[in-house]
Formats: C-alpha cells, structure tokens, sequence
C-alpha cells in the first residue's frame, strides 16, 4: 500500500480563490510527521507547513493552512488568497516514528498546481 | 545564510561510467539526506547521515550506489558502472534536529543523464 497518496494529479484554481490539495497517509505508528512541500519549476523543494501527529490544533504558516483529520489519515494543504507564484507541484511527505527517530522522508507523487490569472 | 548547494548542477554521462555528485549543506546542519527524484514521482529516500556516519542507507538501490561524509560536512554520492535507469535528479537535504519539525531543507538537485 501507498505510505502516501496524492489523488489530484493536477489543478487548476483562479487568482485569490482559495485550493484545497488533498493528502491521505497510511501508518501504524502512533508518532509522526506530516509535511508539505513546494517545488516551483526551478526544482528545489521548500518546506511550506508540518504537522505532529500529537498536535492537536491544525498547523497554520501565513496563506498555508493543514486540514489535520487523524481519524480519517488525511493531512490536506489549504492555500488562502491564492497568487501566480503558488503555481507549482506540491509533495506531501510524512516522517513515521518519533521525533529525532526515524529521519527519512516518505513523498506522495505530487499535485501540479496552476494559478489563472 | 547560504542554502544546500549540489554541484554538479547537470551531469551527463555514458553507460558503465563512474560519476560523483556533491552535497554542500547549511553550516551547522548535522543531518544530511540523499534523495532521489524521478520524472514525474516524488523524491525516494536513499542515505541519511548524521554526522560523519551513515544513521540509515536503506534507501540505496544496490551495491553500485555508495555515499561519505568523511568530515561531517560535504558529502558526495558515488555510482558505479551507471545505468540508464539512474537517469533521475539527486536531491540532497539538511537538517539542524534540533526541533520536532526538524525540517529539511533542500537543494536545487543535480540531473543525472546516463546515455
């Protein structure tokens, strides 16, 4: 089974309207790390938002916000007012096992995002 | 301050070639990662360092895939007798572990093409 599953492959989303990426995850470890990346054409990844897996309010990073549903192993990106520059593919990542254990980094395949202006 | 730097940035080879690919990281950075990004997937883990040994080589496809951090710093990912299907970009990755987020942060990756 997928450790990590990106279900929109692409989207497609007007200026400032808010978008709403999906992530599922699939762990039995009661301790991890969500992540959510940005990779820009460029090709360099940039961290956007982490959430623990004992956190128990969502993560918030400026326009980033991450729809944390444990229940349901469902970890999705919201991007607020969003702007030409958030057009890019976007990874959701997880680290099982504690903090400090466990270091490598599990990705999704990825949702290509564009912004229309 | 300076970001991870990977050198070569493009790197085209032949097959059964030998190539090297460096990783400078984020002064201070304990922890460094190899990945590996294929066309149209997400980064696959290869190695973890932390310090000057490997924590984690699990991610290495094969014996022909080896890696160093001789001084805790710069590390350099060897391939052996390259194959066509190594074609991909290496992404290298650091981290300071000093928070739960202990995130990592990443290079601009070097594109490998093996003919």
């Amino acid at each position: 089974a997928q450790k990590i599953t990106q279900t929109q492959p692409g989207m497609f989303v007007q200026e400032k309207e808010a978008v709403t990426l999906d992530c599922t995850y699939d762990t039995s470890d009661q301790s991890y790390g969500l992540f959510w990346y940005k990779q820009p054409s460029s090709g360099e990844m940039i961290f956007l938002i982490y959430q623990g897996s004992y956190d128990e309010q969502n993560a918030t990073e400026g326009r980033y916000s991450l729809n944390f549903q444990k229940a349901r192993k469902s970890a999705n990106l919201v991007i607020s007012a969003s702007q030409l520059g958030d057009s890019a593919m976007y990874f959701c990542a997880m680290r099982e096992g504690p903090d400090f254990g466990n270091e490598k980094l599990t990705f999704g395949t990825g949702t290509r995002l564009t912004i229309i202006p | 301050g300076a970001g991870v730097s990977q050198t070569p940035s493009n790197k085209v080879t032949e097959k059964g070639k030998y190539v090297e690919l460096r990783c400078d990281p984020i002064s201070g950075h304990t922890a460094l990662y190899w990945y590996r990004q294929s066309l149209g997937q997400g980064p696959e883990f290869l190695i973890y360092f932390q310090g000057t040994g490997a924590a984690d080589d699990s991610g290495l496809p094969n014996d022909r895939f080896f890696a160093v951090r001789p001084e805790g710093s710069v590390s350099t990912l060897k391939i052996q007798r390259t194959e066509r299907g190594d074609s991909a970009v290496y992404l290298c990755a650091s981290s300071l572990r000093d928070r739960a987020t202990n995130e990592q942060f990443f290079g601009p990756g070097t594109r490998l093409t093996v003919l």
